[in-house]
């Protein structure tokens, strides 16, 4: 198993741009969710999903949309880049919904300009 | 949700046990206490989870009073790799989500 996989693992936007993180994980689980990391900070909760076609929000939504058409992929969308976005950002997933034992890609480190 | 509260930030020397510890006053009965461990440029792992008593495995200890109101994540002997941030989770309130405050920051030195 790759476990939980994102890509790009750098990236650099100018503001105003849009783009896509990709998160995918091979394990079969159904809860998958997105986190963001400041300096200095814990991880904060952007939005997270509970099974394929279901997706909520987490504690710091705004500028950010995802969905979730199948299991294994989970992307997170950028809408219109603000510097106030960079960060460093984790995908995880966990066999179930409540399971407190969750799996983490590597991150993605934004940067934007 | 839960709130957790936990020690900034510690500093050990290698061969040292460290404790760290977690307070949680409104864990919900049915809940868990998880905590993760998170080195530089990485994402969080799950290192240890328990309910009462005490839990052990080969990374740590996690001991809970009978109140468990509280949790000490105990590592023996650390070495510099174990430098690391650890993170202390509990639900409460019904959610199932899991939330993440700023965690422990641990540096071990030689």
């Amino acid at each position: 198993n790759a476990g939980v996989t994102q890509t790009p693992k750098f990236q650099v936007l100018k503001t105003g741009q849009s783009m896509t993180l990709q998160c995918a994980q091979d394990m079969n689980h159904e809860y998958m969710s997105w986190y963001r990391q400041d300096p200095g900070m814990g991880l904060r909760l952007i939005h997270y999903s509970v099974g394929a076609g279901i997706t909520d929000q987490g504690e710091v939504p705004n500028g950010y949309n995802v969905s979730r058409s199948t299991t294994e992929d989970f992307p997170l969308r950028l809408l219109s880049a603000a510097p106030s976005q960079t960060s460093v950002y984790f995908c995880a997933s966990s066999f179930f919904p409540g399971s407190y034992e969750q799996y983490f890609g590597p991150g993605t480190r934004l940067t934007v300009t | 949700l839960a709130k957790t509260t936990q020690p900034i930030s510690m500093d050990s020397y290698e061969g040292q046990e460290v404790n760290i510890t977690c307070s949680h006053n409104n864990i919900a009965t049915n809940d868990y206490i998880t905590w993760y461990q998170q080195f530089p440029s990485q994402g969080p792992r799950f290192i240890i989870q328990g309910y009462k008593t005490k839990v052990t495995n080969e990374v740590a200890s996690l001991f809970i009073p009978a109140d468990r109101k509280s949790s000490t994540l105990s590592l023996p002997r650390v070495s510099l790799s174990d430098t690391a941030v650890y993170y202390c989770l509990v639900r409460g309130g019904g959610s199932y989500i899991p939330t993440f405050g700023r965690g422990t920051s641990l540096i071990v030195h030689p």
